[in-house]
């Protein structure tokens, strides 16, 4: 299996428009975990699912902030407007249900200026 | 969820041995993790306890696990350039969560020639 497959790995974006990070998790994985990376704050777990359906959400910063997983190897999260604050590397994990450990993807770098 | 704590930094001669220490907050969670990025990498899993184990090895690795304390430790046995990285302690925050992660804000680990 290739992994966790995250794109894009880099994007620069201007403040207000719209950005689109995605995920493709490990097949036959149960769970899939979007966390954040900042200098101040670490690693946050933002939302995570299971089954595709959306299960804790509560890490979300703020109504800009929204996921979907539309199907088992798919999930989007989404900044709308994007905001300077934003700017960080984005992780998606996935797991199986039943196994400790998650596997992560490589990230997406995000910055906004 | 609350703070994960970990000393910042740690500098260390090649061939020594590094401890890395953690206090984590949740008497219940049933996982504990040690997890390794190198820069610009993803975050990869070096080893697990679970939380009725006092300690765990596994090749240069050692993990100590004070329940009472809650105080975690990463004992990396003779140190190489390679293991400089950033290491991340973490609490499982159950299996109905798939065993979403609680991260400290990691410690940077920089070994010497």
């Amino acid at each position: 299996d290739a992994g966790v497959i995250q794109s894009p790995r880099h994007e620069v974006t201007e403040m207000g428009q719209e950005v689109t990070l995605r995920c493709k998790p490990i097949s036959g994985h149960d769970y899939l975990f979007w966390y954040r990376q900042t200098m101040m704050r670490g690693l946050e777990l933002l939302i995570y699912f299971n089954n595709n359906v959306p299960i804790d959400d509560s890490g979300m910063p703020e109504d800009r902030f929204s996921a979907k997983m539309p199907n088992a190897s798919f999930s989007n999260l989404k900044i709308q407007p994007s905001e300077p604050r934003d700017s960080a590397v984005y992780f998606c994990a996935s797991s199986r249900q039943g196994n400790t450990e998650a596997f992560f993807g490589q990230g997406t770098r995000l910055t906004v200026v | 969820g609350e703070d994960v704590e970990q000393s910042l930094f740690l500098s260390v001669r090649e061939g020594d041995s590094s401890v890395i220490n953690c206090t984590y907050t949740d008497s219940s969670s049933t996982y504990l993790y040690w997890y390794k990025q190198e820069p610009g990498a993803g975050l990869q899993l070096l080893t697990y306890i679970f939380s009725n184990m006092d300690m765990k090895q596994d090749q240069r690795l050692t993990v100590l696990l004070n329940k009472k304390d809650k105080h975690l430790s990463l004992r990396i046995a003779d140190t190489q350039t390679g293991d400089s990285a950033i290491y991340f302690c973490a609490e499982g925050m159950g299996s109905n969560s798939g065993y979403a992660l609680n991260f400290g804000k990691g410690t940077s680990l920089l070994v010497t020639p």
